[in-house]
């Protein structure tokens, strides 16, 4: 079974900063099955990035997803206030799991 | 615009089944996979399965006795039925079109 690690726990940045979120995977996946989605309270999830790089349609380009094999990486270029939020990592092959979420704090 | 709205008790009785039924709207169920997911208090998000328009379904296997979904295209409704719950069934439960449309979740506790 894949278990995916995101890091860090929680990110405390301020509006306008650099944002780096980790997603180590515990063996190597594809990265066409890898991808970022953002959760708030009482909202649905919302897909940013899928295939570990293709941002969803409408989402911003501030939004950049990353990497392969093991290590996924997505980076919010420049914090906007509705950036606010948990971020999780989703591996959607033959099963799917998830990581453990990122918490991204003002 | 395509939304997809999750029905059901949000209180459920201990080794009783859990009926959940997601509506879509502004879309056909043709041709996707509909998913079904469920995120406990505290831990991460869990995949229960998912099922093709055509009623081809594909369970977690740690779920597999437990979970069976089924579609309903004249309504166009995905099920999900989860039987002998614990306390350990509460969660937000979510249905979504494949992985990339997710409805907004509902809570479900399991307790007497």
């Amino acid at each position: 079974e894949i278990v995916l690690t995101q890091s860090p726990g929680t990110l405390s940045l301020s509006p306008g900063e650099r944002a780096t979120l980790s997603c180590r995977a515990s063996q190597s996946v594809s990265g066409t099955y890898l991808a970022w989605f953002q959760l708030k309270p009482g909202q649905a999830p919302r897909l940013l990035i899928f295939g570990a790089s293709n941002r969803d349609t409408g989402i911003p380009d501030r939004f950049i997803g990353s990497g392969s094999g093991t290590d996924f990486t997505l980076t919010i270029s420049r914090l906007e206030p509705e950036d606010f939020a948990v971020y999780h990592c989703h591996y959607y092959g033959s099963s799917h799991t998830f990581g453990q979420g990122t918490k991204v704090e003002i | 615009q395509v939304q997809l709205q999750v029905s059901g008790p949000g209180l459920v009785k201990p080794s009783e089944t859990l009926s959940l039924t997601c509506s879509v709207s502004g879309d056909s169920l043709s041709p996707y996979y509909w998913s079904w997911f469920r995120q406990p208090p505290g831990k991460r998000l869990e995949w229960l399965g998912y099922i093709y328009f055509s009623g081809t379904p594909n369970y977690n296997p740690s779920l597999k006795s437990r979970v069976t979904m089924s579609v309903d295209t004249s309504k166009n409704q995905v099920s999900l039925n989860l039987t002998s719950v614990t306390a350990a069934d509460t969660a937000l439960y979510y249905c979504a079109r494949r992985f990339d449309l997710w409805g907004q979740g509902t809570l479900v506790t399991v307790s007497s």
